[in-house]
């Protein structure tokens, strides 16, 4: 969708690597999410972000970092990569605030691979 | 924590056919989103429902909510090719959506 990209769109990398995936808009939107997606889990929530600095855990947020620093970018570091950690990472934005929700819109999608 | 479970986990159908998903959470929600996911796509938003007992229809595809909010279900009627991929539930409790494993729909011309 226009207004949300994420590099590198592939990357194969060696275990025990950093690694840091990027997303970038261009809406303003206030919250930023990055999901990994593995066949048999659906979308699994590893952090978010409700605004500049300003950041929480998911569901599976072991091993992973991420950081704000600014509203268009959130950054998603895995600190060492592991082979579990082999999947299709999804960044995804909402303009959605405390009383009202809206549907997200996905990035393309990062495909990693860890060997 | 908060589960959301769908049914089935795949599911093939004749073109024609119609076809339902359902959605299931341990917990009230206080709004559902359904997603669409084509083969190699990332999921595409296709609608929200927030009231106990709400259904929308957008053409071919029916939502519902459940009446106690912890329930919701996606109908196609008579399937088209088009309507291949995976199809999501997201539910809401706090500020965060917590996605369903999804249903992958296959339609055979």
């Amino acid at each position: 969708d226009a207004g949300i990209t994420q590099s590198p769109r592939h990357k194969v990398t060696e275990t025990g690597t950093p690694v840091t995936l990027r997303c970038h808009q261009t809406e303003n939107h206030r919250y930023m999410y990055w999901y990994r997606q593995d066949p048999g889990h659906g979308l699994r929530l590893i952090h978010y972000s409700y605004g500049v600095k300003d950041t929480d855990k998911g569901e599976v947020s072991d091993g992973y970092s991420v950081s704000r620093s600014k509203t268009e970018d959130f950054l998603l570091t895995l600190e060492s990569a592991t082979s579990s950690q082999t999947s299709v990472y999804f960044c995804a934005i909402s303009e959605s605030t405390s009383l009202l929700n809206y549907g997200y819109t996905f990035g393309s999608g990062t495909r990693l691979t860890v060997v | 924590g908060q589960q959301v479970m769908q049914i089935p986990q795949y599911q093939h159908v004749q073109e024609g056919e119609d076809f339902t998903t359902y959605c299931n959470s341990s917990t009230t929600l206080s709004n559902i989103q359904w997603y669409k996911q084509r083969p190699g796509g990332h999921p595409v938003f296709l609608i929200q429902l927030v009231k106990s007992g709400e259904v929308k229809k957008q053409k071919r595809l029916t939502f519902q909510f459940g009446e106690a909010k912890k329930n919701s279900s996606l109908h196609i009627t008579a399937t088209q090719t088009t309507d291949v991929g995976t199809y999501f539930c997201a539910g809401r409790n706090t500020d965060k959506l917590i996605f369903g494993t999804g249903t992958r729909l296959q339609v055979f011309p």
